[in-house]
Order: C-alpha cells, then sequence, then structure tokens
C-alpha cells in the first residue's frame, strides 16, 4: 500500500514535443506528490509538487496532474528540449511522517 | 546556492567490514534523511533524524546501521558488518522543517561497493 507506481520506465521524445510520465498510488494517507529530477552523478532535485486539494499546478513548461479519485498524477513537459534528459521521479509523502516513497522512475531522452 | 554535501563520492569496502558515510546537511536546516538506490532501481527511504534523535525509519534499517550528529555539522549513517546487497547509492537529505511540503534536499550521493 505504500508503492508508487510510475511508468514508463523509459521515454524518448523530439525536441519540441510533449513529455508525458504517470503515476499511481494507493495509499490515500499521501499528502503530497512531488517530482524530482536527477541527472546522472547528482542527487535528485525537486522539481515541481502538488497537494491534493488541487488538479493541476503549472510551473513553465512543467505541469502536474492530479487525479485524487482514480489515485493518479503526471507530469507534464511542454516543449521538451535536450537538457530534460534526465531521470524522472515521482513521489509521495504522507501527512504525519518524513519519508518520501519513490516510484521506479523514468529515464527520458530529448533527440534534437 | 547551500547545498547538501557527502563524502567520500565512493567506497570500496570488504563484506563483514563497518563504514561510515558523512554528509553535511544545509547550515539551517533541522531535519536530516538518508536514502538509498540500488542500481537501477528506484530511491528508497532508510531514516529520518530530528532533535538528535530518529523520526522514521523503514524496514530496511535493521540493527545493522545507525545514525548520529556528532557536531554541530555533520550527519553520518554507520553500517556495521557490511553485505553485498547494501552496494549502492547513498543519499544524504536535509529539510528546514517537518511539514509536508518542506523540500527535502538531496546531496550527490556516496556510492558504496561491496566486494
Amino acid at each position: 500500500q505504500q508503492q508508487v507506481k510510475q511508468s514508463p520506465q523509459s521515454l524518448i521524445v523530439q525536441k519540441g514535443g510533449i513529455s508525458i510520465i504517470n503515476c499511481a498510488y494507493e495509499n490515500t494517507a499521501f499528502d503530497y506528490f512531488p517530482w524530482y529530477q536527477q541527472f546522472p552523478g547528482k542527487g535528485p532535485a525537486l522539481l515541481i509538487a502538488i497537494r491534493p486539494d488541487v488538479s493541476e499546478k503549472k510551473e513553465g513548461r512543467f505541469t502536474i496532474s492530479f487525479n485524487k479519485s482514480a489515485k493518479q498524477f503526471s507530469l507534464h513537459i511542454m516543449d521538451s528540449q535536450p537538457g530534460d534528459s534526465a531521470t524522472y521521479f515521482c513521489a509521495a509523502r504522507r501527512n504525519a511522517g518524513n519519508m518520501l516513497t519513490f516510484g521506479g522512475g523514468t529515464r527520458l531522452m530529448v533527440k534534437p | 546556492e547551500p547545498e547538501v554535501t557527502q563524502t567520500p563520492s565512493h567506497q570500496v569496502t570488504q563484506m563483514g567490514q563497518e563504514v561510515i558515510l558523512r554528509c553535511v546537511p544545509i547550515s539551517n536546516h533541522l531535519y536530516f534523511y538518508w536514502y538509498r538506490q540500488i542500481l537501477g532501481q528506484k530511491v528508497e527511504f532508510l531514516v529520518s533524524f530530528y532533535n538528535n534523535e530518529i523520526s522514521e525509519k523503514s524496514e530496511i534499517f535493521d540493527d545493522q546501521f545507525s545514525v548520529e550528529r556528532p557536531d554541530g555539522s555533520n550527519f553520518t549513517l554507520k553500517i556495521r558488518s557490511t553485505k553485498l546487497e547494501d552496494s549502492a547509492m547513498y543519499f544524504c537529505a536535509s529539510s528546514f522543517g517537518g511539514r509536508v511540503d518542506n523540500e527535502q534536499f538531496f546531496g550527490p550521493g556516496t556510492r558504496l561497493t561491496v566486494l
């Protein structure tokens, strides 16, 4: 019940295209849903996050869509650029607790 | 911009040996965490630490693991008797507060290889 399932495992997108990564969770106690971006040799870095009281959050080219009833959320990267090539992790956190539960990761490659 | 630092970047050890992984969290942060990532797998939570005690730990964090804040700047993870399956990237993280939306900042990681 603590799991967060992420798909796809890998994604290839042309420059300028839209990258879409999906996550699903079971635990209704999760109250915070961040997305992390990780470049090779670096630790995960927070990209954007959402609370379940809103259905969408946009920051620049990055948008989270959140469907509370379906227990799913997704990351959309508009106008994808080669510099976006990285591994993306969705995560979830309960209100009572410090632990981030991560999805399995998606390796994104944006072709020039 | 302040950042979490970790040393060493790569540690190689023999099975059964003790290792200590070191982290310097961001200076005004109060909550500290260790996560690990086995090669090709997801990032997994190990432990969180606040006010000089463990506030939460996962099933992975058994008696072989311990954490300590030996002084005002360092935060360490000790593995007493390493096993082959402890080989992973270990990430330290810190946050200013413990609220659910307080960002956890991650260090670059220490790659632990157990032979």
